[in-house]
């Protein structure tokens, strides 16, 4: 069955340190999402990308980085980790186009100690 | 103002009432509206999608839709224990409202 996957599911790092959580599709979509959701928040978008090559900056995006060198995978970079960034991380993909249900991956808890 | 505002709960109903979740955006150029559900310590999955104005229905669940006042809604009838979760409201991929926590009371 055509999945998304996170790694880690967790993880503990220090600040300062640089961490990637990867996020691979295999449904083929175009579209991928990277959100985080914290207590009273909800989700926020970090980045997003409609296609290889193609990233965008969310609402959040500050300390992020993503880059699109395949289809499937959308690696979400925290250049320098700060305790600010402890959240739930989540993934998704859809289908192109603004108008499709998101799919999401089931999260990645990162604490930044 | 927010983008998109729910009711902040949390609600509470008793099993077997109707449960109703309200959401308001402020884009006029949204054209797709989706609700999610998510479980405690699990990943939001989608609920209901609807485009158009008016009412859809699903099982249990009817969403309703007013672009004119930029409002949509979640209705859950007949509720039961294992609808407890919380309700996220999303126009687009985008923008997700911070969600309405919802307990069916046994």
């Amino acid at each position: 069955d055509a999945e998304i996957t996170q790694s880690p599911r967790h993880k503990i790092t220090e600040t300062g340190r640089q961490v990637t959580l990867a996020c691979h599709q295999t449904w083929n979509h175009n579209n991928m999402f990277w959100y985080r959701q914290d207590l009273g928040h909800g989700l926020r978008l970090i980045h997003y990308s409609y296609g290889v090559q193609d990233t965008n900056k969310g609402e959040v995006s500050d300390g992020y980085s993503v880059s699109r060198s395949n289809t499937e995978d959308l690696p979400l970079t925290l250049e320098s980790a700060a305790s600010s960034q402890t959240s739930v991380y989540f993934c998704a993909s859809s289908p192109g186009g603004s108008g499709n249900t998101i799919y999401f991956g089931e999260g990645s808890w990162l604490t930044v100690v | 103002q927010k983008e998109v505002e729910q009711n902040s709960g949390p609600l509470s109903v008793p099993e077997g009432a109707i449960a109703s979740l309200n959401c308001t955006y402020s884009d006029r150029g949204s054209q797709s509206f989706f609700w999610y559900r998510q479980y405690s310590g699990k990943s939001p999955e989608l609920i209901m999608f609807i485009y158009s104005n008016g009412d859809k229905e699903d099982g249990r669940f009817t969403a309703q839709l007013n672009k004119a006042s930029q409002y949509v809604s979640l209705l859950i009838r007949d509720s039961q224990p294992s609808d407890s979760a919380t309700y996220l409201c999303a126009p687009g991929q985008l923008t997700f409202g911070s969600g309405t926590q919802l307990t069916v009371l046994p």
